[in-house]
């Protein structure tokens, strides 16, 4: 069963714009990770953001973390046409096995 | 420096037929893990090792077994393969299970017809 849900489930945008996708979750987490997959490629890490942040930025990247909400948001600033992927978020739950567990993930197409 | 090589890249069997998935890890790692892959659904894990000797079952387990045969390698065994095991099986590594990333594979894209 999926612990994290992203939203929107497809997104399509322009270049030059930002695109935001937000991850919902429904227990306490230890961290919460972000991943893009390229098509017929596996998963490559960007960000991970601990229980205890509340925001990290890595380049044109940025990650917000609300556990009060049970919620993470990621940024993707000025799109490029590389940027087209989908994006999935997992969560490590606190306690346990400290497994990731992968959301459905949203696709973003971003128009040249 | 490899990463995680997973083979093959691609299979097609017959309802059935048996066959072993490789992953193979040049990062030292001490966890490994095998998720499914499945349009809308995700992934979701099916077994993991945790360190070199151990295994568990993760979300989807049946159908399933596994080996970590040492540090390096977990390979992934269909014993009798299904229609409902066609799907795209990544591997992955993590350093530590706390509070690291997963690091994976391109993945094997297995069609069981």
């Amino acid at each position: 069963s999926q612990q994290g849900e992203e939203d929107p489930q497809a997104l399509s945008i322009q270049e030059g714009e930002n695109a935001t996708m937000n991850c919902s979750y429904k227990t306490s987490i230890n961290n919460l990770q972000w991943y893009r997959q390229n098509s017929g490629r596996g998963l490559v890490h960007l960000i991970l953001i601990r229980s205890n942040e509340r925001e990290k930025h890595s380049g044109r990247l940025r990650v917000t973390l609300d556990t009060s909400k049970k919620s993470s948001s990621l940024l993707i600033t000025a799109s490029r046409a590389a940027d087209t992927a989908s994006y999935f978020c997992a969560t490590v739950l606190s306690g346990g096995s400290y497994i990731p567990t992968f959301g459905r993930g949203t696709s973003l197409i971003v128009h040249p | 420096n490899a990463g995680v090589t997973q083979t093959p890249k691609f299979q097609v069997l017959k309802t059935g037929q048996s066959m072993t998935l490789q992953c193979a890890q040049d990062m030292n790692h001490n966890s490994m893990y095998w998720y499914r892959q499945d349009p809308g659904m995700g992934l979701r894990l099916i077994y993991y090792s945790a360190s070199e000797g151990t295994t568990d079952k993760g979300e989807v387990p049946n159908g399933y077994n596994v080996s970590r045969l040492n540090k390096r390698e977990f390979s992934l065994r269909l014993e009798s393969a299904a229609p409902s095991q066609t799907s795209v099986y990544f591997c992955a590594t993590i350093r530590t299970l706390r509070d690291s990333p997963l690091h994976f594979g391109n993945g094997t894209r297995l069609t069981v017809t």
